[in-house]
């Protein structure tokens, strides 16, 4: 079926850290993709997508790139802040009905 | 906008009892989602539904668990008799169907606690 994988966390750097965070999804046609982020006490929010190949999702400094050849969609940022502490969850859309499936979540912390 | 409304924000109950856990989608949604999250098996998909319509539960733990959604405007997922792995933070979300971004709108969740 369908699935996503997602690098494990915890992830730790210092202010101004370059990050990555890699997922990659099974390769069922052609999938929207999508980066959620959850902030601690909060529900999920989009952080950005891409609805086709080689299409760069952005927002906030992050960027991510649907890569077909490599079923990727890795998240990145060049300088992490402390506000970016949080969970990130890629996700992948799925089936007929074209819901969501997510990866396991990456917590990432970032040092003042 | 509001954004989708869950309530209560925080449950603590007893095991055996019945849990009843609310939401309010986005108005205009037409598709809504019941997600659970534990530290051991991530964000889980419970069920959904498109026009107030069950389309899928198979990920409803079992027969304990029950959801509704009597109008477009509310959601309820029931839990009876909860049990202590029942303890999570449930999510609600919702979107409008037909969208190419397929992009979903999460409620703030409801911490359970079963004790």
């Amino acid at each position: 079926g369908d699935s996503v994988t997602q690098m494990e966390g915890p992830v730790t750097l210092s202010e101004e850290a370059f990050l990555t965070i890699n997922c990659t999804y099974t390769a069922t046609g052609y999938p929207s993709l999508f980066w959620y982020v959850q902030y601690p006490g909060e529900g999920l929010q989009l952080l950005l997508k891409a609805t086709k190949a080689d299409d760069k999702g952005s927002n906030k400094g992050f960027e991510a790139t649907y890569r077909k050849e490599t079923t990727s969609f890795h998240l990145e940022k060049g300088s992490v802040q402390v506000s970016d502490s949080a969970v990130y969850f890629c996700a992948r859309q799925s089936g007929s009905a074209r819901q969501l499936t997510f990866g396991s979540g990456t917590q990432l912390t970032v040092l003042p | 906008d509001a954004g989708v409304i869950q309530s209560p924000r925080h449950e603590v109950t007893e095991m055996g009892q019945e849990v009843t856990l609310r939401c309010k989608p986005i108005s205009g949604h037409n598709s809504l989602f019941w997600y659970r999250q534990t530290m051991m098996r991530g964000l889980e998909l419970l069920i959904y539904f498109n026009n107030n319509v069950p389309i899928d539960d198979s990920g409803m733990p079992e027969d304990r668990f029950s959801a509704k959604m009597p109008n477009a405007s509310f959601s309820t997922l029931k839990i009876q008799p909860s049990e202590p792995r029942d303890s999570a933070v449930y999510f609600c979300a919702s979107r409008t169907l037909g969208t190419k971004s397929n992009e979903q709108f999460f409620g703030p969740g409801t911490r359970l606690t079963v004790l």
